[in-house]
């Protein structure tokens, strides 16, 4: 069965740390993967990934994909309040779908 | 543009009860999906479709009903409410694949 693990689920930080956050997955043939943000509301476009090895920044924010450990990371650097969110990851399969892991809830404090 | 609009935003049913989640699209956008999302969970999707007249299982179907006679609208219908419905329900879209989806605002239900 087709599934995705995020770790940690919670995390607690203060403002100006650096999280990393994990995403691992048993998917047999995916199209890409995805990470999204959910700040009480709909989830938000992060990044997509589809070749191993290539970093994607956007600002504080990086993320990268190892298809061959299976696994992708999402970096931001000095956090502030405003990350405060459940960072979702998800792989867009073969058939049509995507499948989510169960989230990291960050938590940011002044 | 609108975007993905949903209606109700929130509703409390009484378990037995019946109704329709309304889900609307104005991007011409084929594929439209419908998930749930439990407290401290990500999403998991109920039904899905590629197109009008197309609608296909995901991995949480059972208790629900799908149709999509347009291409704008993908209404998800609840026969009989149970407690274990209560959730939010999210309704996407998008264009030629799952990877860029467009997601409503949700809609927050609670069974009692």
């Amino acid at each position: 069965e087709d599934k995705v693990v995020q770790s940690p689920l919670s995390l607690v930080v203060h403002e100006g740390d650096t999280v990393t956050l994990n995403c691992s997955y048993e998917v047999t043939n995916f199209r890409s993967l995805l990470w999204y943000k959910q700040e009480k509301k709909a989830p938000t476009f992060l990044f997509m990934l589809t070749s191993s090895g290539i970093e994607k920044k956007s600002g504080r924010l990086s993320s990268i994909l190892d298809k061959k450990e299976l696994f992708s990371i999402l970096n931001i650097t000095a956090t502030q309040t405003g990350d405060s969110a459940v960072y979702l990851c998800a792989l867009s399969s073969n058939t049509g779908k995507l499948i989510f892991g169960q989230g990291t809830t960050l938590q940011v404090k002044p | 543009n609108a975007g993905v609009t949903q209606t109700p935003k929130f509703r409390i049913l009484k378990i037995g009860q019946s109704m329709t989640l309304q889900c609307t699209q104005d991007m011409n956008h084929n594929y439209m999906y419908w998930y749930r999302q439990d407290p401290g969970m990500g999403l998991k999707l109920i039904y899905y479709s590629v197109g009008a007249g197309i609608t296909d299982k995901g991995e949480v179907p059972n208790g629900y009903n799908v149709s999509r006679s347009t291409t704008e609208d993908f209404p998800l219908r609840l026969e009989l409410a149970a407690p274990s419905q209560t959730s939010v329900y999210f309704c996407a879209s998008s264009y030629g694949g799952p990877e860029t989806q467009y997601f409503g605002p949700g809609t927050r239900l609670l069974v009692l």
